[in-house]
């Protein structure tokens, strides 16, 4: 069955700081890969979505991620955190391309320290 | 501008009681989707639907209903026979038939609580 595995449940980084939120995942074709974001009482917004081609996708608000067939992995990355960054992230498998459905992995809480 | 709406923002349940949760979207999306979302458990699918008048079980479909008369309304019901409501219940769509790979987007959430 497929899996979605976010091992940090809560990450604190300092503003200014570089950022990376680990996204493992169990699937066993090429999978659809995406980052939402959370802001607390908020419902989900894409940060970005990887399919194909390009292993390095850019997202939104200075956002990236790279896929890494070998690892199972799809972090997410940004370089410079600020402190509007501060939010709930899920990483999320689509299961297939007909139904839509998505698998989530539990979640991790960012803190920003200023 | 286009988007998702969910509606009541806050709802109180009562013992014994059904409340449904409104969904409507005009993104003009075929498939729409209701998750339910716990402290430390990320999402859980309850419900989906590809297309009017068809809709499928999700991971936890026990003591909810839906229906999907509209295509831009998905509306789920809480029945009395789900013993633990209280949590934040998600509503998403997506565009189906014109590109598999579009992703699900997201309305703003109902808070669910139990009196």
């Amino acid at each position: 069955a497929q899996s979605v595995t976010q091992p940090d449940i809560h990450i604190t980084v300092s503003e200014g700081a570089s950022l990376e939120l680990r996204c493992n995942y169990s699937y066993g074709a090429t999978p659809y890969l995406f980052w939402y974001v959370q802001s607390p009482g908020q419902g989900l917004q894409l940060l970005l979505k990887y399919f194909s081609g390009d292993t390095l996708v850019q997202g939104i608000k200075g956002f990236e991620a790279e896929f890494k067939r070998s690892q199972s992995s799809f972090n997410l990355r940004k370089p410079s955190v600020h402190w509007s960054d501060a939010a709930e992230y899920f990483c999320a498998v689509g299961e297939t391309s007909n139904t839509g459905k998505l698998i989530f992995g539990q979640g991790t809480t960012l803190q920003v320290k200023p | 501008d286009g988007g998702i709406t969910q509606s009541p923002k806050y709802l109180f349940r009562k013992e014994g009681q059904n409340v449904t949760l409104s969904c409507e979207q005009n993104l003009n999306h075929d498939a729409m989707y209701w998750y339910r979302q716990d402290p430390g458990q990320g999402l859980r699918l309850i419900y989906y639907s590809q297309i009017v008048n068809d809709f499928q079980k999700g991971d936890i479909a026990e003591g909810y209903s839906v229906s999907r008369e509209k295509k831009e309304s998905f509306p789920l019901t809480v029945t009395s026979a789900q013993k633990n409501p209280t949590a934040f219940y998600l509503c998403a769509s997506r565009n189906h038939w014109r590109d598999p790979n579009q992703p699900q987007h997201f309305g703003d959430g109902t808070r669910l609580s139990i009196l």
